[in-house]
């Protein structure tokens, strides 16, 4: 299996830019993550969902944050408009089946300039 | 409240000693799930191992193991035998919720570790 697979890997866009993080959960997982990494802040938990629905939205920062899960392969997560304290590394994870564990992709580092 | 608290930012060890992560939990719902996973550098997430809030036994993974110690609500990660190539970011995570729930991970700020020979 390729694993999780989020792009692009690294992204560097101007204040006010609208960004596009996009993340292909392993096939069969039913459950997929979206978290945010910053020095100051860890690892926060952004949004979820299960079976694509989103139950759990209330780590979005604000409304310039918005994620979707049109069918069970592909996930967004959105920013629009960009400002630089958004700059983080921003993962995308996976679960499903009776594992209890999540699988993570190899990040979007996003840096707004 | 912070459900995961890791206290050490920094350990360090020699190589071939073994080393205790501390991680504290706090939550009030009897099926959960701990979990340890380790950041290198190169900055991919890599599960080490979990724990059941059910398991009798602490779960061993390889040179990996948790000290589950349930009504101190600890889960501590420790490793045998450090090498060098475990030196990296270390996180614990919890789930509440049976596995089925899909309910999420959520981290602790994690632990430094550096390994030296």
């Amino acid at each position: 299996d390729a694993g999780v697979i989020q792009s692009p890997r690294h992204e560097v866009t101007e204040m006010g830019q609208e960004v596009t993080l996009r993340c292909k959960p392993i096939s069969g997982h039913n459950s997929l993550f979206w978290y945010r990494q910053t020095m100051m802040r860890g690892l926060e938990l952004l949004i979820y969902f299960n079976n694509n629905v989103p139950i759990d939205d209330s780590g979005m920062p604000e409304d310039r944050f918005s994620a979707k899960m049109p069918n069970a392969s592909f996930s967004t997560l959105k920013i629009q408009p960009s400002e630089p304290r958004d700059s983080a590394v921003y993962f995308c994870a996976s679960r499903g089946g009776l594992r209890a564990e999540a699988f993570f992709g190899q990040g979007t580092r996003l840096t707004v300039v | 409240a912070q459900k995961i608290t890791q206290t050490q930012p920094g350990m360090f060890v020699q190589e071939k000693e073994a080393v205790t992560l501390d991680c504290t939990y706090d939550t009030s719902d009897p099926s959960y799930g701990l979990f340890w996973y380790k950041q290198p550098s190169s900055g991919e997430m890599i599960f080490l191992i979990y724990q059941g809030s059910y398991d009798q036994q602490n779960a061993t993974e390889g040179r990996y193991s948790l000290n589950f110690q349930k009504a101190r609500k600890s889960a501590n990660l420790v490793i045998s035998a450090s090498q060098l190539g475990d030196s990296a970011m270390y996180f614990c995570a919890m789930r509440e919720g049976r596995n089925q729930a899909g309910t999420a991970l959520i981290f602790g700020k994690g632990t430094t570790l550096s390994v030296s020979s």
